[in-house]
């Protein structure tokens, strides 16, 4: 089955800084990669997502990248503020409307 | 527009006690469900996922089971809880697209 692994576990940043979560996936046939932001004590919510056909998008400070080749998919968060502080989790799929396989998660913190 | 209920919130259950937490959806229909648990340091790990009533496909296996006895409507369960059962448990549905959580249940076995 699907392996994703998801690194750092933990990421402290300045305010203002860029913050980079890394995933690799296992399954070549995986083609939708999507990320959820968990803000503590609360549902984990899909923040941005890609597919296969696409090597970058981006939404506002968000944005991520994919190469197939690698197996491996990036979250780049620009100009982080303190409400970005949660734990983010990359996924992987066959495809959107399918059971997603998570990563361990990445707990951000932003300090002021 | 579709919402998704969980329940209960919160439990504490003594070990070797039953467990049934319930999921519904609403304004939906024949959605795919599924049954996730968070751990603490493990992520979000799949245990069961439904694509139709009484349709179950176990990820993991262990003391739980799920049972899907209405089309939006998905149950977890367990008839002896052991200390490893602990954790946060997130209800989930789709229906093609983008991946909806409940409030999740949070679950200590003492």
């Amino acid at each position: 089955g699907e392996n994703v692994e998801q690194h750092p576990s933990t990421l402290s940043v300045q305010e203002g800084d860029s913050a980079v979560i890394k995933c690799t996936y296992s399954d070549s046939a995986s083609n939708y990669f999507p990320w959820y932001k968990q803000e503590l004590g609360k549902r984990p919510q899909l923040i941005i997502d890609i597919r296969s056909n696409v090597g970058e998008k981006k939404d506002q400070r968000i944005a991520v990248t994919l190469n197939k080749t690698a197996k491996h998919f990036s979250l780049h968060i620009t100009e982080t503020q303190p409400e970005d502080s949660a734990v983010y989790f990359c996924a992987a799929s066959i495809d959107s409307g399918y059971a997603l396989n998570f990563g361990k998660g990445t707990s951000l913190l932003v300090t002021p | 527009s579709q919402t998704i209920h969980q329940w209960p919130a919160t439990l504490v259950q003594p070990v070797g006690s039953p467990l049934s937490l319930e999921c519904t959806v609403e304004g939906t229909s024949n959605p795919n469900l599924y049954w996730y648990r968070q751990a603490a340091g493990r992520g979000l790990q799949l245990l069961f996922y439904s694509v139709g009533i009484g349709q179950i496909s176990s990820e993991v296996p262990q003391n739980l089971s799920a049972s899907r006895p209405q089309d939006r409507q998905f149950i977890l369960s367990s008839k002896k809880l052991l200390l490893s059962d602990s954790g946060f448990y997130l209800c989930a549905w789709t229906h093609g697209g983008e991946l909806f959580f409940g409030e999740g249940s949070r679950l200590t076995v003492l």
